[in-house]
């Protein structure tokens, strides 16, 4: 399995473009997280989704970012207009989740190389 | 007050040294805990997870106190290769797949 895939690797973007980052889960997988990650905040949740419906969306910072998954393999994280202070390095980590009526506990996130942003 | 709480460090420790990281959580309805490592430019993975009774794997033992809600990793002989940031997380009751992750804690080992 290649593991959880992420594109771009390096992304720099000015002020006030638009900004899309691309995630395929691994295969299987039916719980899918963003996350953000800096030097003073440390590793934020941003939204998480199982089976592709967005559980907790809590964590996104305001309106100008957005996140989908339009089917099981595939995700994205838009952010418009970018700003210097969304510079950071965003993973996506996905794990499976089994069904409620399962006594088996939470599955390990595996977690993709990341995309690191630069907003200048 | 952050939900998840290590101290950054750096812990700079020789070769062979042993080494302890402790951390706490303020959620008493945290239900799973488990200890990820993060290399330098990379991402984070599953070290090791932390059951009430303490468990071990190889070098490292982590242990539970669930009354004074904190989590410790302790590394034995410690190697050049141990040298990264271990990120405490805790699982909520009820949080589905959600996990919470510590700032970490940076290590250097030391020829």
């Amino acid at each position: 399995d290649a593991g959880v895939i992420q594109s771009p690797r390096h992304e720099v973007t000015e002020m006030g473009q638009e900004v899309t980052l691309r995630c395929k889960p691994i295969s299987g997988h039916n719980s899918l997280f963003w996350y953000r990650q800096t030097m003073m905040r440390g590793l934020e949740l941003l939204i998480y989704f199982n089976n592709n419906v967005p559980i907790d969306d809590s964590g996104m910072p305001e309106d100008r970012f957005s996140a989908k998954m339009p089917n099981a393999s595939f995700s994205t994280l838009k952010i418009q207009p970018s700003e210097p202070r969304d510079s950071a390095v965003y993973f996506c980590a996905s794990s499976f989740r089994p069904g409620t009526s399962s006594r088996r506990g939470v599955y390990e996130q595996y977690f993709g190389p990341g995309t690191r942003l630069t907003v200048t | 007050r952050k939900e998840v709480e290590q101290d950054p460090g750096p812990f700079n420790v020789p070769e062979g040294a042993t080494v302890a990281f402790n951390c706490t959580y303020s959620n008493s309805a945290s239900q799973s805990f488990f200890w990820y490592r993060q290399d330098c430019r990379k991402e984070p993975k599953l070290l090791m997870s932390v059951y009430s009774s303490g468990n071990e794997d190889g070098r490292f033992t982590a242990q539970l106190n669930r009354a004074s809600q904190y989590i410790s990793l302790l590394i034995r002989d410690s190697k050049l290769s141990d040298s990264a940031t271990y990120l405490c997380v805790v699982k909520r009751e009820n949080a589905g797949n959600m996990l919470t992750f510590g700032g970490g804690t940076r290590l250097m080992v030391k020829p």
